[in-house]
């Protein structure tokens, strides 16, 4: 699928941090989806995206769906341990398959 | 909503071996239904996608395949497993809206 560059590859977290990772393409997408993995677990999805501009919350995560249509952020408030884990960005196009970025992994500071 | 079961949930088979990865769908039916390969620590890799019964689409040359005998039912198969096919599979299913489900993954670990 086409390549979509995630970024950071990894962060630390305090608790009470807001967090913020994005990804971006050269190549436009209908949807943009954002899921978290917790280890040795599948991904679940956070938010899904449709319509360029698009901003979307789900409690303490706010996505939003790039007016361009090539990129997407996820913003994670008052970040707490639970946090952790493995965030995927994922964007579809008309065929309806998936292009996963590499993720960003989000751990706690000591 | 649905529900995505995946057995075994870890399998340690040797190099050689034949491998059978089951996936089962519940709560959807004419599901599109994907098979993921995840390495350590590494992204999602498509391995497959199934539209419909007896229908495989194979996204990258390797020695796996699938194969779809029900509506909701696919199974990831190898006749001779190899070291590199060790990893973390993840099925996954979507009814063509973009949002997909994934099961809860199949370790393997080929030695």
């Amino acid at each position: 699928g086409q390549q979509l560059n995630q970024s950071p590859q990894s962060m630390f977290i305090q608790e009470g941090e807001d967090v913020s990772m994005n990804c971006t393409s050269s190549s436009i997408f209908n949807t943009w989806l954002w899921y978290k993995q917790d280890p040795g677990e599948g991904p679940v999805l956070l938010i899904a995206l449709y319509k360029a501009g698009e901003l979307t919350s789900n409690g303490r995560l706010t996505a939003q769906f790039g007016i361009t249509r090539k990129d997407s952020f996820l913003n994670i408030s008052a970040s707490i341990p639970s946090d952790v884990g493995i965030y995927f960005c994922a964007g579809q196009r008309v065929d309806y398959k998936l292009s996963f970025g590499a993720g960003t992994t989000v751990t706690v500071r000591a | 909503s649905q529900t995505i079961h995946q057995w075994p949930a870890t399998l340690v088979q040797p190099v050689g071996s034949p491998l059978s990865l089951e996936c089962t769908v519940e709560g959807t039916s004419n599901p599109n239904l994907y098979w993921y390969r995840q390495a350590a620590g590494r992204g999602l890799q498509l391995l497959f996608y199934s539209v419909g019964i007896g229908q495989i689409s194979s996204e990258v040359p390797q020695n796996l395949s699938a194969s779809r005998p029900q509506d909701r039912q696919f199974i990831l198969s190898s006749k001779k497993l190899l070291l590199s096919d060790s990893g973390f599979y993840l099925c996954a299913c979507s009814r063509g809206t973009g949002e997909l489900f994934f099961g809860e993954g199949s370790r393997l670990t080929v030695l």
